[in-house]
């Protein structure tokens, strides 16, 4: 079945350490998408992709990196710099020119201990 | 700027009761898309519907129906004799008009969280 896979579902981090949580779409979709959710403050978008090698900061990218080496993975680093880490976070795909909807995964639970 | 507001921050029905979720929206553009998602328990977004601009006609699936009014600048959504199962955050997004490419990308509003009581 077609679909976008995250993982690891939940995860824990100490201050200070980098964290990188996993995007994989089997969807041959080419824009990538990663968006945090907070209670009470909806989904915003922290980087996207639109092809292979290429991505843009999205409204919260301060503390967080990304790269986009292959159509089908778009890994989050979650670095120290974020200060505010603890969050749901969301991987989204969609196709090329299409005004659609996006395809989202099941998140993954960042704890900062 | 663009923005969505769902100002119903947590609702509580019990099954079978009609509910209607809020969404009011503020874009400058001419074109625009919106948007219902839902969330259940699993975490997953998932898809209800997407509403151009230009059409304005209400929209009915089953026992799901949306409102889109421009002139409030509104897309509201009804539960008509609603269920257990419908118990979620449900979230309003606004597309951004197209980026180089050919994408678009999407403001959610802060979502209006459902609970449904047997």
């Amino acid at each position: 079945d077609g679909g976008i896979t995250q993982s690891p579902k939940y995860l824990f981090r100490k201050e200070g350490q980098n964290v990188t949580l996993s995007c994989e779409q089997n969807l041959n979709h080419d824009a990538m998408y990663w968006y945090r959710q907070d209670p009470g403050q909806g989904l915003r978008l922290i980087y996207y992709s639109q092809i292979v090698n290429d991505f843009q900061k999205g409204d919260i990218a301060e503390g967080y990196s990304v790269s986009r080496e292959k159509k089908e993975s778009f890994p989050l680093t979650v670095t120290s710099a974020q200060k505010n880490p603890t969050a749901f976070y969301l991987c989204a795909s969609k196709e090329r020119g299409d005004t659609g909807e996006l395809f989202f995964g099941e998140g993954s639970r960042l704890t900062v201990l | 700027a663009q923005k969505v507001t769902q100002a119903q921050t947590e609702i509580s029905v019990v099954e079978k009761e009609d509910v209607t979720l809020d969404c009011v929206y503020e874009t400058r553009d001419t074109t625009y898309y919106l948007f219902w998602y839902k969330q259940p328990p699993s975490g997953e977004l998932v898809f209800l519907i997407r509403r151009n601009s230009f059409d304005e006609q209400n929209e009915i699936s089953g026992r799901y129906s949306w409102n889109f009014q421009k002139s409030t600048s509104s897309f509201n959504f009804t539960i008509t004799a609603s269920q257990v199962v419908d118990s979620a955050v449900y979230f309003c997004a606004l597309s951004e008009p197209f980026l180089s490419g050919g994408y678009n990308k999407l403001i959610f509003g802060a979502g209006t969280r459902l609970a449904v009581h047997p």
